[in-house]
C-alpha cells in the first residue's frame, strides 16, 4: 500500500465548476500537511498549508482529519489556469530530519 | 530573493556513465532534499543534507551519492547510470523544520539513452 494515495483523475470539469480532491495517509505519525501543485514537466510549487482547523486560501479550501487519516482540496470556481497536477503531501519525521511523502497526483483539466 | 536553482535543466547520458547535479538551496535555508520523479509518479525521496552531512536516506541504492558545501549548495552524483534513472531530479530546500514547506528548484531532467 502506498504511504499517500490519492485518486489519479483525470479531473475534467469545465469553468466556474467546484472540484474536491482527497487523499489518505498510512503514516499516523505524519506531521505536516500540504497541496503541491505541478504543472507539466514543470516542478512542484506549494499550493497551501493543511490544518486539523481548516484553512482558505481565495478560491481554495484544505481540510485535515487527523483521526480517519484523510486530506481534502476543495476548488471553488474553476479557471482554465486551474489544469495542473495536484499533489498531496505529508511530512514524515525521521530519525534525523524529515522528508517530504508525496502522492502520485490528481491531475485537473478545466475546459472553456 | 533567488529562489532554488539547479543546473543543468536537462542532461543526455549512457548506461553506466556517471553524472553530476547541482544545487543551490534558498537564501536563508540551510537544507536541502532530493527527490527523483518519474514520469507519471509523484516526487520520491533521495537523501538531505544538512550541515555537510547526509542526515536522512530514503530507498535508493549506494549508486545514488551527494555532497553539501559551507555555503548549503549541493550536488547528487549518480554512478553507474542504468535506464531507469531516466527522470527529473528536483532539489527542494528548506529551514529544516518539518512545519515549513520544502522549495522546489526547476529540476533537473536526466535521459538515459
Amino acid at each position: 500500500r502506498k504511504e499517500v494515495e490519492q485518486d489519479p483523475g483525470p479531473f475534467n470539469v469545465p469553468e466556474g465548476a467546484t472540484v474536491a480532491f482527497n487523499c489518505t495517509y498510512s503514516n499516523s505519525a505524519s506531521q505536516s500537511f500540504f497541496w503541491y501543485r505541478q504543472d507539466c514537466r514543470k516542478e512542484p510549487k506549494l499550493l497551501m498549508s493543511v490544518y486539523s482547523s481548516g484553512n482558505e486560501d481565495g478560491r481554495f479550501t484544505a481540510q485535515l482529519n487527523r483521526a480517519s487519516q484523510y486530506i481534502s482540496l476543495l476548488i471553488r470556481d474553476s479557471k482554465l489556469s486551474d489544469s495542473a497536477t495536484y499533489l498531496c503531501v505529508v511530512t514524515d519525521i525521521m530519525e534525523y530530519g524529515n522528508k517530504l511523502v508525496f502522492g502520485a497526483g490528481t491531475i485537473l483539466r478545466v475546459k472553456s | 530573493d533567488a529562489g532554488v536553482t539547479q543546473s543543468p535543466t536537462h542532461l543526455i547520458k549512457t548506461r553506466g556513465q556517471q553524472v553530476t547535479l547541482r544545487c543551490s538551496p534558498k537564501s536563508g535555508h540551510d537544507t536541502v532534499s532530493w527527490y527523483q520523479q518519474a514520469l507519471g509518479q509523484g516526487p520520491q525521496f533521495i537523501f538531505q543534507y544538512y550541515e555537510e552531512e547526509e542526515r536522512q536516506r530514503g530507498n535508493f541504492p549506494d549508486r545514488f551519492s551527494g555532497h553539501q558545501y559551507p555555503n548549503y549548495s549541493s550536488e547528487l552524483n549518480v554512478n553507474a547510470l542504468l535506464l531507469g534513472d531516466s527522470a527529473l531530479y528536483l532539489c527542494a530546500s528548506s529551514t529544516g523544520q518539518p512545519n515549513q514547506p520544502q522549495h522546489f528548484g526547476d529540476g533537473t531532467r536526466l535521459s538515459i539513452l
